[in-house]
Parts: structure tokens; C-alpha cells; sequence
């Protein structure tokens, strides 16, 4: 596998129920991000993780909770989610922070849905 | 605040030129960056400007003018491939590091 990777693509859940979006980069990059793609809305910064260290929690809810647990993993667990919730989770990684010019690599997002 | 303003929708005829206009205010610049997104995939990078002027790269090419907070993407010989949504994003300094705002996108149709 190239690039970054997200697992489930699709995912439908209730309310009371707790799961986790995986992802995966396998371009030996430094930083990782986690973010909110909502029906016109703007793509939203959730998490940013540099070397597995959080850098930055962009005031989202305590039921959305990230772990990073080596640089090339990235996970988002979930629990208690509302129907607004209900949105393309987006993960992205980039060989460094953006402090310095470096792309964002976007994988393909997980559609998640909370009834 | 922070605000980036694009058109929602725009469409063009195959082999034509287009603009794709972007605004913003923000706390701070520190480039800006354009992606494109077909549905139901992942963004994909297509320019990075940071100092004002004219960025080609093949078919597209990128504008910025810092002093009036405005870019656009200019894609030329329009194929029916490039319908899609593009994202205009501004890299402004965040609380730990630098983090990218993204305006609203523009989706493209690309008509025969």
C-alpha cells in the first residue's frame, strides 16, 4: 500500500455505540492530522499530531479522543456521538508540522454516519 | 477571525479556461495552498504560493496577491476529468504550529 490510508471507508453507528477510524500513512512522514469534512461546510482541523506527540486540539468534544501511538498510525475513537457528528473524517499527513512549507498527503476519508 | 471565501459552484465547457476565485482574512499568512477533491476521494495537492505573482504548473496555475488577500486557480484546456471541488487554504500561525484553513471549496462542473 502507497500513500494514506483509512479504514472503515464507511461507517454507520448509533449513538450509544463506541468505535474507531484507523489511519495509515506509509510515506515516512513526521505529523498527522485529523480532520472534519461537513456538507458545505469548510474542512475542519481536529487533531494534529507531531512524532506522536499531540501539538494542537482544536477545542473538539471529549467524544472524539485521537491516539497516536507510532508516527505511521493514527487512530480516532469514538464514543457518545450525535447526529450532527455525522461527516467525512479526513486523516492527512506531512513530513513535517506546517511550520515550513510541506504538503498535506489526505487520505481517503471514512463517511461516517450516527443514527 | 478567520474567514476564506470561494464561489460554491462554477461551471465551464470542455476546452475552455476558468477562474476559480479565493478571498481571505485570517490571523496571519503564511501561504496558500489549493487542492483539488473529486467526490468521494481524498484531496489532492496542486500549488502552494507565498510570495505574490503567478505560480504554472501545466494547465493550472495559481495567483496570489497578499496586500488585497486574494488568489485564484486559473486551469486552462479544461477537461472533462477536472469536474471536481477545489479548496483554497490558507496556512496562518495556530496555538502549537502552523495549521491550514480551508474555505468552503468550489465544485466545478466541466460540460461537453
Amino acid at each position: 500500500e502507497t500513500g494514506v490510508t483509512q479504514t472503515p471507508r464507511h461507517l454507520v453507528m448509533g449513538m450509544t455505540n463506541k468505535k474507531s477510524l484507523k489511519c495509515e500513512q506509509h510515506l515516512g512522514h513526521n505529523a498527522m492530522y485529523w480532520y472534519k469534512q461537513s456538507a458545505k461546510k469548510p474542512l475542519e482541523l481536529m487533531f494534529v499530531y507531531s512524532l506522536e506527540e499531540r501539538v494542537e486540539n482544536n477545542s473538539v468534544p471529549s467524544r472524539f479522543s485521537p491516539e497516536c501511538p507510532n508516527s505511521s498510525h493514527l487512530f480516532l475513537h469514538l464514543h457518545t456521538l450525535q447526529p450532527e457528528d455525522s461527516a467525512l473524517y479526513l486523516c492527512a499527513s506531512s513530513q513535517d508540522l506546517v511550520g515550513r512549507f510541506d504538503e498535506q498527503y489526505f487520505g481517503p476519508g471514512t463517511r461516517l454516519t450516527v443514527t | 477571525g478567520q474567514n476564506i471565501d470561494q464561489p460554491t459552484e462554477m461551471t465551464a465547457t470542455e476546452g475552455a479556461i476558468v477562474q476559480i476565485n479565493c478571498t481571505y482574512q485570517t490571523s496571519g499568512f503564511n501561504g496558500l495552498f489549493w487542492y483539488q477533491q473529486h467526490a468521494g476521494e481524498a484531496p489532492t495537492f496542486l500549488s502552494y504560493n507565498v510570495l505574490d505573482g503567478l505560480e504554472e504548473k501545466g494547465r493550472f496555475s495559481s495567483f496570489l496577491s497578499r496586500s488585497k488577500g486574494y488568489s485564484y486557480l486559473l486551469l486552462k484546456e479544461l477537461q472533462m476529468k477536472d469536474s471536481a471541488s477545489y479548496l483554497c487554504a490558507v496556512r496562518a500561525p495556530g496555538e502549537g504550529t502552523d495549521k491550514l484553513i480551508f474555505g468552503t471549496g468550489t465544485r466545478l462542473q466541466v460540460f461537453p
